[in-house]
């Protein structure tokens, strides 16, 4: 079974840049994975903000951008503001009508 | 404005059953595939069971795969989730979201505010 592999935490500076990435255990990640991105604040809803590889969502700031990084989908993140802390959870469809999350990043911004 | 509301989550016995409700409205549902994701108390996201546009396929995660079974009405703009024999591994908070699944599109667009499931006795 194919596991979705993402750092467990990561801590920005504000103002700073941030890369986040999301692997997979059996195989380099490319477009055909569809990589999506969401962030999720404590007691709420996740938000989409990338799909498929790199097209941010509406009203998503252009700071946030996903890429193809060697064998792992990116989020990276330009210019970190105080409200960008955050649990960020990549996806990638797998085929078959199945999407398996990887575990989630949690991103201080200190 | 696309807005999910989730309904139908409660405290329920192990072995127990207990049928979920999504309500859409702000977009044309019978047009999109729709699914279910939840998330266990201080974890993390985990897809749970998608359906397509018109109903005809279903997917399930293996983890609820034979236990839930999801369904939706395009006459009245709602989604199901129907859990049966649930356990204590069931308890999350249930989302459902709007799912973009469509090459090259696979990605939840929209989501819900959230439903909690508690499985105890």
């Amino acid at each position: 079974q194919t596991v979705v592999t993402q750092e467990s935490s990561l801590s920005v500076s504000p103002g700073g840049t941030v890369t986040l990435t999301c692997g997979l255990s059996s195989a380099s990640v490319s477009t055909t994975s569809y990589p999506s991105w969401y962030r999720q604040t404590p007691g709420q809803a996740p938000r989409t903000l990338i799909s498929s590889t790199n097209v941010r969502s509406s009203g998503v700031p252009d700071r946030f951008s996903g890429s193809i990084l060697g064998n792992k989908a990116a989020l990276t993140i330009t210019g970190a503001q105080a409200e960008d802390e955050s649990d960020y959870y990549c996806m990638m469809y797998m085929g078959s009508g199945i999407y398996v999350f990887g575990g989630g990043t949690k991103l201080t911004v200190l | 404005e696309v807005q999910l509301l989730e309904s139908g989550g409660g405290l329920v016995q192990p072995g127990g059953s207990l049928r979920l409700s999504c309500a859409a409205s702000g977009f044309r549902f019978s047009g999109y595939a729709m699914s279910w994701v939840r998330q266990a108390p201080g974890k993390g996201l985990e897809w749970v069971s998608s359906v397509t546009d018109d109903g005809a396929d279903t997917y399930y995660a293996d983890s609820v795969k034979g236990r839930f079974t999801i369904s939706r009405d395009n006459s009245k703009n709602t989604l199901y989730l129907q859990m049966n024999n649930l356990r204590a591994e069931d308890t999350a908070v249930y989302y459902c979201a709007k799912d973009r699944r469509v090459a090259p599109l696979y990605y939840f667009e929209y989501w819900g505010q959230g439903t909690l499931v508690t499985v105890s006795s």
